[in-house]
């Protein structure tokens, strides 16, 4: 069956490093993957996408890649602030065609500290 | 815009109850999404609709799960009976394919419905 895996543990990062999360996932064939953030009480809110034939993308402090070789993405949040303490979800899916489900994983809580 | 709508917000019910849940899209998206959330089992799809049509219906856990979309502007999730399993944080999102590329497939959420049944 289909698996994503995102470190269930806390990751602890210093104020102004890198922090680094990750997804895995086995059993499947995205053609796309989002990362979505989720503060306590809230839905989640979409931040970046990239596709099968990506291999990197960027958006201000944020850098996702995607390895389907290794099944594997990447999120990076640059220069780290304690307001980007938060859940971050990856979320993979099938369809080019149109919108469609999200398999997500189960989340990773970030907390940054001053 | 006001964004995704959720209403009630909590539910408190006892089991063998029915809980009707409700969701109000974005005006213009075309597709809307349920997902529940649990500690244990993440964020999970049970149902999408296109054009108020059910696409996929396979995250669905029983039938005691009903869901519906009358028209653009409103969908709800029906849970009859009720069971204490069923307690979690149901989510609505909308989406449009007429995004930015960069976005495709861009879900918006709702602030939930958090559901606790005794």
């Amino acid at each position: 069956s289909q698996k994503i895996e995102q470190n269930s543990e806390a990751l602890n990062i210093q104020e102004g490093k890198t922090a680094t999360l990750t997804c895995n996932y086995t059993n499947y064939s995205p053609a796309y993957l989002q990362w979505y953030r989720q503060d306590p009480g809230r839905g989640p809110v979409f931040l970046l996408l990239i596709r099968e034939n990506e291999k990197e993308k960027r958006k201000e402090r944020l850098k996702v890649t995607f390895d389907t070789t290794l099944k594997q993405s990447l999120f990076h949040i640059t220069a780290s602030q304690p307001a980007d303490s938060a859940t971050y979800l990856c979320a993979l899916g099938d369809s080019g065609g149109g919108a469609d489900g999200l398999t997500f994983g189960k989340g990773t809580h970030l907390i940054i500290q001053p | 815009d006001a964004g995704v709508i959720q209403s009630p917000r909590h539910e408190v019910t006892e089991m063998g109850q029915e809980v009707t849940l409700r969701c109000k899209p974005i005006s213009g998206h075309d597709y809307l999404f349920w997902y529940r959330q649990t500690m244990m089992r993440g964020l999970e799809l049970l149902i999408y609709f296109n054009n108020n049509v059910p696409i996929d219906d396979s995250g669905m856990p029983e039938d005691r799960f009903s869901a519906k979309m009358p028209n653009a502007s409103f969908s709800t999730l029906k849970i009859q009976p009720s069971e204490p399993r069923d307690s979690a944080v149901y989510f609505c999102a909308s989406a449009t394919k007429l995004g930015r590329e960069s976005s495709y497939n861009e879900q918006f959420f709702g602030p939930g419905t958090r559901l606790t049944v005794l």
